[in-house]
């Protein structure tokens, strides 16, 4: 079973465009993480949160804690945002993360 | 700003042969992980460790073991390599949570390719 949804699982865009990821689980959190990875493997932590939004420049997060969704947010997209976004959750118990499969991006100059 | 560092980029090994992945962070946390990423099935949890001498097992522990003698050092250990263990290896760690949530800080990852 899958605790965690992310879609779309590939996305090409052309630079300048918005773009969303969408992110839903079925578990009680904590919290929801955005993650970004480059190709090579390193993982980076875009965001943590619990409730609302953040924002962090061009990006942007929300959640809503009730529907168990959260969207990532990319305005005025470029081609360094290209990159595999990873939605992770940590449940209510435990210091587990559950993990998304990722969606690939691909920014098109 | 958390390092976390693991001791190959890139390894080479023989089916049967015995595998060691190292781990070390420098923030003194006490949660560390291993992973195991595959194309279209994401990360998965092989076990965790939230102390010293102690460990969990995770999602897919089979054919692994660890090893954590000291806080800032986790090790993965594969007995008797087996092809279908190739894959990408990443360590992580995070200060552990009695309620809420920590960042998870990634090591570079381990392209591991068992021949």
């Amino acid at each position: 079973k899958n605790e965690v949804e992310q879609s779309p699982q590939n996305l090409t865009a052309q630079e300048g465009e918005f773009i969303t990821i969408n992110c839903s689980y079925s578990v009680g959190i904590s919290a929801l993480h955005w993650l970004q990875q480059h190709p090579g493997g390193g993982i980076v932590s875009l965001f943590m949160l619990s409730s609302g939004k953040k924002k962090h420049g061009r990006l942007i997060a929300t959640i809503n804690i009730q529907e168990k969704h959260s969207s990532l947010h990319i305005t005025a997209s470029h081609p360094r945002d290209s990159a595999v976004y990873i939605c992770a959750v940590t449940p209510n118990t435990g210091n587990q993360f559950y993990f998304g499969t990722g969606t690939s991006l691909t920014v098109i100059p | 700003d958390v390092k976390v560092t693991q001791s190959s980029r890139y390894l080479v090994k023989r089916t049967g042969e015995k595998v060691f992945l190292e781990c070390v962070q420098d923030m003194d946390h006490e949660n560390m992980f291993w992973y195991r990423q595959d194309p279209g099935l994401g990360l998965r949890l092989i076990y965790f460790s939230y102390d010293v001498k102690m460990k969990e097992k995770g999602d897919i522990p089979e054919g692994y073991s660890v090893s954590r003698e000291k806080k800032e050092r986790f090790s993965l250990i594969l007995e008797s390599a087996s092809t279908n263990q190739t894959s990408m290896y990443l360590c992580a760690s995070s200060l552990l949570g009695t309620s809420g949530s920590y960042e998870q800080y990634f090591g570079p990852g381990t392209r591991l390719t068992v021949t």
